[in-house]
């Protein structure tokens, strides 16, 4: 079964700070994992993607197999990343998605 | 391209109504995703077409739930009778479907709220 964890409802650090979003999943299979981000009266739309291996708006995510992790992670917080951030995966060849609970991500001045 | 479509963007509706949601994905794209977002479980998917047929439908709570989507550019989600537990907003996704993965676009959403 494909399942994805988010163990944290609510992140909330001061601007400046090192921010990291956690995210596990369980999957027999080899993944496709992703981040999805839901700003503020904004829709749900794709932030960034483990086979891209890029960083959007200074976020990055690197998939760790061993400990099935997919971490978002941005050194430096800015007031403007407040939002709801999904991860979610992808099976082989698939095109269906599996999402984790959310985190809701609130960047304090 | 105005994206996914959805109406009404909000609804309220008493205990034993019929509710029916409507979406209209991108055009083009030929993979149609319906979701329910609550607090509790986060984004749940509830069925999706490929090129207008119900690929998976595991995710529809019960029969209470059913899904349509008539031709490329339409799909209803359909609830008779509504409870007050289907309260959430449900969300449509469109993508264009390949070898691998395609992004999925989202909608607005419509808020449901059942008395």
């Amino acid at each position: 079964a494909q399942r994805v964890t988010q163990p944290e409802k609510l992140l909330s650090v001061f601007k400046g700070a090192p921010v990291e979003l956690k995210c596990n999943y369980s999957y027999s299979g080899s993944p496709e994992l992703f981040w999805y981000v839901q700003y503020s009266r904004q829709r749900l739309q794709l932030l960034l993607r483990h086979i891209s291996r890029e960083s959007i708006k200074g976020f990055t995510a690197d998939l760790n197999k061993g400990e099935t992790s997919f971490h978002l992670k941005k050194p430096f917080a800015q007031e403007e990343d407040s939002a709801m951030y999904y991860c979610a995966l992808s099976g082989q060849g698939g095109n269906k998605l599996v999402f984790g609970a959310g985190t809701i991500l609130r960047v304090k001045s | 391209d105005a994206g996914v479509i959805q109406s009404p963007r909000h609804e309220v509706t008493e205990m034993g109504q019929e509710v029916t949601l409507r979406c209209k994905p991108i055009s083009g794209h030929n993979s149609l995703f319906w979701y329910r977002q609550t607090m509790m479980r986060g984004l749940e998917l509830l069925i999706y077409f490929n090129n207008n047929v119900p690929i998976d439908d595991s995710g529809m709570p019960e029969d209470r739930f059913s899904a349509k989507m008539p031709n490329a550019s339409f799909s209803t989600l359909k609830i008779q009778p509504s409870e007050p537990r289907d309260s959430a907003v449900y969300f449509c996704a469109s993508s264009r479907t390949g070898n691998s993965y395609n992004e999925q676009f989202f909608g607005p959403g419509t808020r449901l709220t059942v008395l």
